[in-house]
C-alpha cells in the first residue's frame, strides 16, 4: 500500500533553515510527479511545491519560491523540500503528497509534519 | 492566481440528509477539479477528481457535477462518517489553489 512519511519538522527561529523529507513505499516512486502541500488554521490547505517524475521541472508558489527548494531522489524514494529564510507565517502542518499521474491533483497524503517558526 | 470560492463555510446536517457543497473558480479551470475530505488530526482524502469521477474505494453515495465555472460535491444520503470538513482544489493552472473548506456539521 502507498506510504508517504514526513520527517523533518521542528521549531525553528525566524531566518532559519529546515529541511522536510518524504518517504514513500508502496508505488513506482520514479514514475510520479510529488507535491508538497501546508495547512493553516487561518488561511487553509495551500499548495507549495510539485517536481516532476524525474526532477527535470518544479513549480512553486509565490509564497515560497527562492525561499524554498523541492528536490527527489528517486534512488532513495524520497523527495526533500529545503526551507530557507523562514518567517513566523511558514508555521504550519507541511503535507507531502503524491500526483495522480501527470494530473495535478494528489491520490495519495502523508500524515504531515509540524513546523513551528518563533524565537 | 485562480481563486476557488467555497460555500458554505459551515453546514448543519443530520444522518440521512442529502446535502451539497458549491465551489466556484474565478477563471475557466475546465474540469481540472478535485474534492477531498479531512476529518479531524487526519490528511486529506481524495474523494473526486476531473470534476466527477469517483476515486476508488469512496462511496458511491459521493458524485461531483460541474456548470461552467461551478463545481457541486453532493453526498446522498450522509452518514456518520461523512462529518468533516471537505475542500475543493483546481488543478488547472499553477499555482494549484484550494477552497477555504466546507465543515458538515452534525445539526
Amino acid at each position: 500500500q502507498v506510504q508517504l512519511v514526513e520527517s523533518g519538522g521542528g521549531v525553528v527561529q525566524p531566518g532559519g533553515s529546515l529541511r522536510l523529507s518524504c518517504a514513500a513505499s508502496g508505488f513506482t516512486f520514479s514514475g510520479y510527479a510529488m507535491h508538497w502541500v501546508r495547512q493553516t488554521p487561518g488561511k487553509g490547505l495551500e499548495w507549495l511545491a510539485t517536481i516532476s517524475y524525474d526532477g527535470k521541472d518544479k513549480d512553486y508558489a509565490d509564497s515560497v519560491r527562492d525561499r524554498f527548494t523541492i528536490s527527489r531522489d528517486n534512488s532513495k524514494n524520497t523527495v526533500y523540500l529545503q526551507m530557507n529564510t523562514l518567517r513566523q507565517e511558514d508555521s504550519a502542518l507541511y503535507y507531502c503528497t503524491k500526483d495522480a499521474g501527470h494530473q495535478g491533483y494528489s491520490d495519495y497524503w502523508g500524515q504531515g509534519t509540524t513546523i513551528t517558526v518563533s524565537a | 492566481d485562480i481563486q476557488m470560492t467555497q460555500s458554505p463555510s459551515t453546514l448543519p446536517a443530520s444522518v440521512g440528509d442529502r446535502i451539497t457543497i458549491t465551489c466556484r473558480a474565478s477563471q475557466s479551470i475546465k474540469s481540472w477539479l478535485a474534492w477531498y475530505q479531512q476529518r479531524p488530526g487526519k490528511a486529506p482524502k481524495l474523494l473526486i477528481y476531473r470534476a466527477s469521477s469517483l476515486e476508488s474505494g469512496v462511496p458511491s453515495r459521493f458524485s461531483g457535477s460541474a456548470s461552467g465555472a461551478e463545481f457541486t460535491l453532493t453526498i446522498s444520503s450522509l452518514q456518520p462518517d461523512d462529518f468533516a470538513t471537505y475542500y475543493c482544489q483546481q488543478y488547472s493552472d499553477y499555482p494549484y489553489t484550494f477552497g477555504q473548506g466546507t465543515k458538515l456539521e452534525i445539526k
